[in-house]
């Protein structure tokens, strides 16, 4: 069974404060993204990362940073939270090799930042 | 640009109905189409993927159908229970990049 799981479920945190979001997945997957979920707005995606220590930007990468140290595991950054930063993030991962680049999702972490 | 819009945003309907929900995209040239549900306050699960080359997938309840001539692909949920409440949303992924345009969702209640 497919299995992508994220540190935490919950998180408050105080403005200017650096937040971690962690996020490991155990198929073996290359693809691992980033995404922060608003209501009326959908996903947008932060960034994304097809191999260890390789990132890409998304729609939205201002204010963001990630590791990829590890396959398994994809670190997203606030350097500096900001209110604006309060919402759903999302992780998720896919295969890179032929076929459906289904994408497989944790259950997200809900950030507050007061 | 991709652009991907799910109406209704909310759907209230009785418990046994048949309904559809809808999902339209306004380029043609998609890899994948890909149906998700989400429950409140949790992560998505995956329902059902369709390749640009099918005309549709099943799985139990679930029928999803693609049209990409014209843009659309609609998910059909037969005889609706309450515990089909949730999210659902679509995606479309373009081509051999890693990204997926993300329609904002239909909210769905199923009453008992």
């Amino acid at each position: 069974d497919v299995k992508v799981t994220q540190s935490s479920r919950y998180l408050v945190k105080r403005t200017g404060e650096k937040v971690f979001l962690e996020c490991v997945q155990d198929m073996d997957h290359e693809n691992m993204f980033w995404y922060r979920q608003d209501p009326g707005l959908g996903l947008r995606l932060i960034y994304f990362s097809y191999d260890v220590k390789m990132k890409e930007k998304g729609d939205i990468p201002e204010g963001y940073s990630v590791s990829r140290e590890k396959k398994e595991r994809f670190s997203l950054i606030l350097e500096s939270a900001s209110t604006n930063q309060t919402s759903m993030y999302l992780c998720a991962s896919s295969s890179l090799g032929v076929g459906d680049y289904e994408q497989y999702f944790g259950p997200g972490t809900r950030l507050t930042v007061t | 640009k991709q652009e991907v819009t799910q109406i209704p945003a909310a759907l209230s309907v009785p418990e046994g109905e048949n309904l559809v929900l809808n999902c339209s995209f306004t380029d043609s040239a998609i890899y994948n189409l890909q149906w998700f549900r989400q429950d409140p306050g949790k992560g998505l699960t995956s329902l059902l993927l369709i390749q640009s080359s099918q005309r549709e997938q099943t799985s139990g309840r679930l029928n999803a159908s693609l049209d990409k001539s014209s843009g659309r692909s609609t998910l059909y949920i037969a005889a609706s229970q309450p515990g089909d409440s949730a999210t659902y949303l679509c995606a479309v992924r373009l081509g051999s990049n890693y990204q997926l345009i993300w329609g904002a969702g239909t909210k769905l209640i199923i009453k008992p």
